[in-house]
C-alpha cells in the first residue's frame, strides 16, 4: 500500500525568506502523480503543485517549487518569498488518495 | 469563478442516526471525490465515483457508507447509523477530467459532529 510521510508537523519561515517542506512516499508503481495542496484557515484545500512521477523536471509554480527525487521517494515543496498569505496546512498526496498529515506553516512578520 | 459548495457548514447528529452530507459539483465537472479529515489528522480519501457509479473506495468506505448522485447535480454522501468516530469534516470534491490541467476543486467542507 501506498504511504505518505511529512516529518515536520510545523514549519515558521520569516516573511520573504524560503522555507522547505519534506515530503516522503512510498509506492511500487512506476508512473503516478504527487501533489501538494494548502488548507488555510478557511479549509477549503488549494492544489498548489502537481509533479507526474515520469517527468525528471520539477515542477513550478511561481514561488512554489519542487525537488522530486524518484529514487529517493523524496517529494519537498520549496516556497520562496514567503508571503504572510503562505500561511496555512500543506498537505503532500500521492495521487489523490493518499494524503500526509500535513505539516502547519506559519510566516512571521 | 465555479465552486464546489458543501452543505450544511455543520451537522450535529446523534450516534446511531443517518446523516447526509450534500454537495454540488461544478456543472460540467465528471469525477466526484469525497474525503475526510479527523481533527488534527490528515485528509483520507473515501470514495470517487464516475459515471454514476464508484470508481474507487478506501477500507474507510465500509457498508455504512453510500453516495449518490440523484439528480445530475447534487452529489450525497450517506452514512447510514453514524458512530462517534465518525466525527469529522467532510470534503468534496469535483474534477472536469483526468488530465494534468484538470486539477480537483475542493469544497469547504462540512464538519459532522456525532453525539
Amino acid at each position: 500500500a501506498q504511504t505518505v510521510t511529512q516529518s515536520q508537523p510545523e514549519m515558521s519561515v520569516q516573511e520573504a525568506e524560503t522555507v522547505t517542506l519534506s515530503c516522503t512516499y512510498d509506492t511500487s508503481e512506476s508512473d503516478y502523480y504527487l501533489f501538494w495542496y494548502k488548507q488555510p484557515p478557511s479549509r477549503q484545500m488549494i492544489l498548489v503543485i502537481r509533479q507526474e512521477a515520469y517527468k525528471q523536471q520539477n515542477a513550478t509554480e511561481n514561488r512554489f517549487s519542487v525537488n522530486f527525487q524518484k529514487a529517493a521517494k523524496s517529494f519537498s515543496l520549496k516556497i520562496s518569498d514567503s508571503q504572510l498569505g503562505d500561511a496555512a496546512m500543506y498537505f503532500c498526496a500521492y495521487e489523490e488518495l493518499v494524503f500526509g498529515k500535513g505539516t502547519k506553516l506559519t510566516v512571521n512578520p | 469563478e465555479p465552486e464546489v459548495t458543501q452543505t450544511p457548514s455543520h451537522q450535529v447528529t446523534q450516534m446511531g442516526q443517518e446523516v447526509i452530507l450534500r454537495c454540488v459539483p461544478i456543472s460540467n465537472h465528471l469525477y466526484f471525490y469525497w474525503y475526510r479529515q479527523i481533527l488534527g489528522q490528515k485528509v483520507e480519501f473515501l470514495v470517487s465515483f464516475y459515471n454514476n457509479e464508484i470508481s474507487e473506495k478506501s477500507e474507510i468506505f465500509d457498508d455504512q457508507f453510500s453516495v449518490e448522485r440523484p439528480d445530475g447535480s447534487n452529489f450525497t454522501l450517506k452514512i447510514r447509523s453514524t458512530k462517534l468516530e465518525d466525527s469529522a469534516m467532510y470534503f468534496c470534491a469535483s474534477r472536469l477530467g483526468l488530465g494534468t490541467n484538470q486539477p480537483q476543486h475542493f469544497g469547504d467542507g462540512t464538519r459532522l459532529s456525532i453525539l
